[in-house]
């Protein structure tokens, strides 16, 4: 069984760009949830994918957004790219949403704004 | 607001000693589930014990357990028989029942040095 996976390991952007971030989910997860862990803070909330519809979202602005695909892999796209951007980003897959499925992390994408 | 903090941001411990590192949250709900995760440097975040708030008993977990005080909102995590694979962040989180969501809510996590 694969477990959470995300592309790239490692990326650095310029102030104002766009950024795209990949998640494939586990085997048998539908469920996708996305978190921004800043350094030396615990990860943040900032949306949940069910089924290719966004099912909640944390305090985080309109520029960062997201797609699910029909497989349950998952993208967050982050437009005009502020320097406090610079994060680990997050996704965890669960086998459905509520709090009764464990959600399981991938390694993380870590951003570098300059 | 709904928060975890984590009082202790670096704890270190002797190989083989027991370790606990504290916890404390702040929700209105009354139905929740806490966690503690383990963060290894460069590595996935993985689950390491959870607790309903509904049982009073105490979740355990091999070397792994944890003390809840439910009226304190109190949830310390005891390391026993610390191994060196045990360096890592720890974080501290709760999940409310209410809602579909289901998200998570981290503390600002606690690191863990093991000496040989």
């Amino acid at each position: 069984e694969t477990g959470v996976t995300q592309s790239p390991t490692h990326l650095i952007k310029t102030r104002g760009q766009q950024v795209t971030l990949r998640c494939s989910s586990q085997s048998g997860h539908n469920t996708v949830s996305w978190y921004q862990q800043a350094l030396g803070q615990g990860p943040q909330f900032i949306f949940q994918y069910y089924r290719e519809e966004e099912n909640g979202r944390g305090n985080f602005p309109p520029r960062f957004s997201g797609l699910q695909f029909p497989n349950y892999s998952s993208e967050l796209n982050v437009n005009a790219l502020e320097l406090d951007d610079s994060a680990l980003y997050l996704c965890a897959s669960s086998p459905g949403t509520g709090f009764l499925y464990e959600q399981y992390f991938g390694p993380g994408t870590r951003l570098t704004v300059t | 607001a709904q928060t975890v903090t984590q009082s202790q941001p670096e704890m270190s411990v002797q190989e083989a000693e027991t370790v606990t590192l504290s916890c404390t949250y702040d929700t209105s709900e009354s139905d929740y589930y806490l966690f503690w995760y383990k963060q290894p440097p460069s590595r996935q975040m993985i689950l390491v014990i959870r607790q309903e708030a509904y049982k009073q008993q105490n979740a355990t977990e091999n070397r792994f357990s944890v003390n809840f005080q439910k009226a304190a909102k109190s949830f310390s995590l005891k390391i026993s028989d610390s191994q060196l694979g045990d360096a890592a962040m720890y974080f501290c989180a709760y999940r409310i029942l209410r809602g579909s969501q289901g998200n998570l809510i981290f503390g600002k996590g606690t690191k863990l040095s093991v000496k040989p």
